[in-house]
Parts: C-alpha cells; structure tokens; sequence
C-alpha cells in the first residue's frame, strides 16, 4: 500500500520562501508511469493543483503559479519537495502530496493527510 | 485552460435515494475526467477515473458516464457514509495542468 506524508512548517512569514516535502513509502518514485503531484485547497474552498514531477526531473506546472513553484525529486530518499515562493496569505492552505497514475487519462490515487501551511507574520 | 463547473453547488437528498452530480467542461477532455470525495478534515479519495472506471475498493452505486464536455456521477442509492463534497477534475494535455470544479456539496434532506 502505497502511503504518502507531507512535512514542513506550519507557518511562513509573507515574502519567504514555502518548502515542503513529501515522503513515499510502500512504493518506489522511481515507478514507471506515475507522476508525483502537490494539490492545496484553502479553508472552506476547492482543490487547486499546483504541480507535478516525474522521477527523471520532467515537471508540469499551473500557469497561475509557475513564476512561483518549484518541484523537485530526490530517487534517493524517495521524496519530492515542492517550494513556493514569495508567499502572502492568498498561499495559505493544507497543501496535499499524492500520487499520479494514467488510464484513460490522468488521476490522483494515493494522497498524503495534508499540512496546513499559514502564511502569517 | 479548460475550467469545469459543477452542478449544482448543493444537493439534498435523502438516504437511499439516487444522488446524481453533473460536471461540465468548458472544452472538450474526452474521457480524461476523474471524480473524487472529500469528507471533512480528511484528503479526497479517488472513486472514478477515466470518466466511468471505479477505482478500487469503490462500491458498485457509484458510477460516472459523460464523454466530451459532459459528466455525471450517480450514487444509486445513498448511504449516510456519502455525504461529503464531490469534486470532478480533468488534466490537459495543452498547457498540461490540471484543473478542479468547484464541487458539489451532497447533503442529507
């Protein structure tokens, strides 16, 4: 069973950077076919996708954010991190990791819990 | 980039009842068209992906059909475990992104 868990802190000063990682476990990154996504959703509203990232590095981003993100994989520790910068409090969020995979088009099936990241100073 | 709408924002429906939540593409995704449910404090779970396929584990009243722009998910008969927030998603393949709808809010009557 594939498990998936965000970590980072909780709360970010506005203008710094957000950084976030996501551990994998029972499964390996390096899996073929399957991406490796970051999805926010803030209190009381929608998902928002942010990003994703293959184990070869090959990323895709929302355009509305892109200025701003970073994905970044690491095989090694079978992590991927997400890094979101110049931050104001339209960025707070729980910020979810979960896994892509394809058929018949692309879906999220494994998610992590999320981390509620609060951007305050 | 494709935006999707759902309807409607709240349904009320009683247990046992047949629930059906529609979700539209501002664009053609063929069927590259997943739902989800979200429950309070807790992430989405994956229940149809590929507009009509139930992801595993997912009980047989739940169903998706729609091709094209046009996108259903019936829950045949509710039980009081369904009650949450459904949200419908696409990716494109240009600009590649994903996008969410708003979701529906399936409430009991």
């Amino acid at each position: 069973q594939v498990q998936l868990q965000e970590s980072g802190p909780g709360l970010v000063k506005p203008s710094q950077t957000l950084s976030l990682t996501c551990t994998v476990s029972g499964g390996s990154i390096s899996s073929a076919s399957y991406y490796w996504s970051w999805i926010r959703q803030p209190a009381g509203k929608g998902l928002e996708w942010i990003g994703r990232i293959y184990s070869s590095g090959s990323t895709n981003y929302n355009p509305s954010l892109k200025s701003r993100v970073t994905i970044s994989v690491d095989t090694s520790k079978n992590q991927f991190s997400l890094k979101l910068s110049s931050v104001t409090a339209a960025d707070t969020a729980v910020y979810y990791c979960a896994r892509e995979g394809y058929s018949r088009g692309w879906y999220l099936d494994y998610w992590g819990q999320g981390t509620l990241v609060t951007v305050s100073s | 980039e494709i935006v999707m709408t759902q309807s409607p924002a709240t349904l009320s429906v009683s247990p046992g009842e047949r629930a059906t939540l529609s979700c539209r593409a501002s664009q053609s995704v063929s069927s590259n068209l997943a739902w989800y449910q979200q429950k309070p404090g807790q992430a989405p779970r994956l229940l149809i992906y590929g507009a009509s396929t139930r992801a595993t584990g997912i009980p047989a009243r739940f169903s998706g059909s729609g091709s094209g722009t046009e996108f259903t998910l019936t829950i045949s008969s509710l039980q009081s475990e369904d009650f949450a927030v459904y949200y419908c998603q696409q990716y494109n393949n240009w600009p590649p992104m994903s996008t969410f709808g708003q979701g529906t809010q399936l409430e009991i009557k």
